[in-house]
């Protein structure tokens, strides 16, 4: 079982570069998640999708953008690249049954802005 | 909102030792409240959660929580640290609604001494 799938796993970009980072699960989940990790900061939301057509800002949005390409698929594009994005991104995904439900993440993208 | 805090960033015990994790939640409604554990370079994977069925929630290898609404919290703790527990812990509450935010906190790094 693949579960939640994350590309690529490493990136390296430049100042005002653009890029997209792709997540796909394969669980049949309707709730998928972004978020980004940082030393002493936890992990925290930059968007959510609650169903396939939706999608809601989290904590940090600024700089970033989303597509609910599908049920199975959610994109996170950065179209003008900052040193302050350089982190690590997770996918997550969520059944529909309920706040009680646990969320599954995929490896994670190290994005390195320079 | 909802949110957790997490006491402490890092933790230091010795091999046998109690671990004890600290999480205290914010919400005017009833929580439901998740423990994570992330190894290095992984992404996270479900300890345990709390949906209101018993206040001691028992999780995987030998973890378990639990939920004081007095005291708003829901402490993390496994009786013996094993060398392998070695990792970073979070905290997190999700929205009561169905597919919505999953907040985490700033997370616990555990050290096990040999």
């Amino acid at each position: 079982n693949a579960g939640v799938t994350q590309t690529p796993k490493f990136q390296v970009l430049k100042t005002g570069q653009s890029m997209t980072l792709q997540c796909a699960q394969d669980m049949n989940h309707n709730s998928m998640y972004w978020y980004r990790q940082d030393p002493g900061m936890g992990l925290r939301l930059i968007y959510y999708s609650a169903s396939e057509g939706t999608t809601d800002k989290g904590e940090v949005p600024n700089g970033y953008n989303v597509s609910r390409l599908n049920k199975r698929e959610f994109s996170l594009r950065l179209e003008s690249a900052a040193p302050s994005q350089t982190s690590v991104y997770f996918c997550a995904s969520r059944p529909a049954a309920g706040p009680f439900t646990e969320a599954f993440f995929g490896q994670g993208t190290r994005l390195t802005v320079v | 909102a909802q949110s957790v805090t997490q006491l402490g960033s890092h933790v230091s015990v010795s091999e046998g030792a109690l671990v004890l994790l600290r999480c205290n939640y914010s919400s005017s409604v009833p929580p439901y409240l998740f423990w994570y554990v992330q190894y290095p370079n992984q992404g996270l994977q479900l300890l345990l959660k709390y949906t209101s069925a018993a206040t001691l929630v028992k999780g995987i290898n030998g973890f378990e929580a639990e939920f004081k609404k007095s005291e708003t919290s829901f402490h993390l703790t496994k009786p013996s640290a094993h060398m392998s527990d070695a990792a970073e812990y979070f905290c997190a509450v999700s929205e009561s609604n169905q597919g919505g935010k999953l907040i985490f906190g700033q997370g616990t790094e555990l050290s096990v001494k040999p």
